[in-house]
């Protein structure tokens, strides 16, 4: 069974431009989280979807960033316009209902704001 | 807020035993957590502990949890290179299902 992909890899763009990340959940798993980490620093949480809906969006640094989840399904993150501070790793997770059940992650994808 | 940090660096000889040490502040988390990441490779859960419990111990990897302090420690016993990645402690939120991680800790494994 596929794991949970990220689509680009890696990503290097100039301030001000575009750039839209893809996660592309487990099949079946109904939560989905989006994480960021900056600068060698913490991993810090951004969003969360149970199926199509945003749960929890208290992470999202600022409106310049939009996270949507289609159909419940995969799920995208637009920054616009892009700022130097937003390069990081941005980490994609997902996982079935449950008291502990466990988040799979991604692979991430580098996104360098030049 | 929930807060989790780690030391940042640690090296140990191949055999030796390696300890990664976490303290954290949100008192009433349920369950805290171990992620390895190697180069190149997401995120991968390597163990966790229930808040109930002092010690969890899974093959080579032990875990000690200290509520009083909030402190959590991975112990890996006989370190091997492969063992050589990016440690994250993590806390899951007590009324949520968000993760809390810590910065990191790298483990250099020298042969």
């Amino acid at each position: 069974e596929a794991g949970v992909t990220q689509f680009p890899s890696h990503s290097v763009i100039e301030k001000g431009q575009t750039v839209t990340l893809r996660c592309d959940p487990i099949s079946g798993h109904d939560n989905l989280y989006w994480y960021r980490r900056v600068m060698g620093k913490e991993i810090k949480f951004l969003l969360h979807f149970v199926k199509e809906s945003k749960q929890d969006e208290s992470g999202m640094p600022n409106n310049r960033f939009l996270a949507e989840r289609t159909g419940g399904t995969y799920s995208t993150l637009k920054v616009q316009p892009a700022e130097l501070e937003d390069s990081g790793v941005y980490f994609c997770a997902s996982s079935q209902t449950g008291p502990n059940t466990e988040a799979f992650f991604g692979q991430g994808t580098r996104l360098t704001v030049v | 807020g929930e807060d989790v940090e780690q030391s940042l660096f640690l090296s140990v000889r191949e055999g030796d035993s390696s300890v990664i040490n976490c303290t954290y502040t949100d008192s009433s988390s349920t369950y805290l957590y171990w992620y390895k990441q190697e180069p190149g490779a997401g995120l991968q859960l390597l163990t966790y502990i229930f808040s109930n419990m002092d010690m969890k111990q899974d093959q080579r990897l032990t875990v000690l949890l200290n509520k009083k302090d909030k402190h959590l420690s991975l112990r890996i016993a006989d370190t091997q290179t492969g063992d050589s990645a990016i440690y994250f402690c993590a806390e899951r939120e007590t009324y949520g299902n968000k993760l809390v991680f810590g910065a990191g800790t790298i483990l250099r494994v020298k042969s």
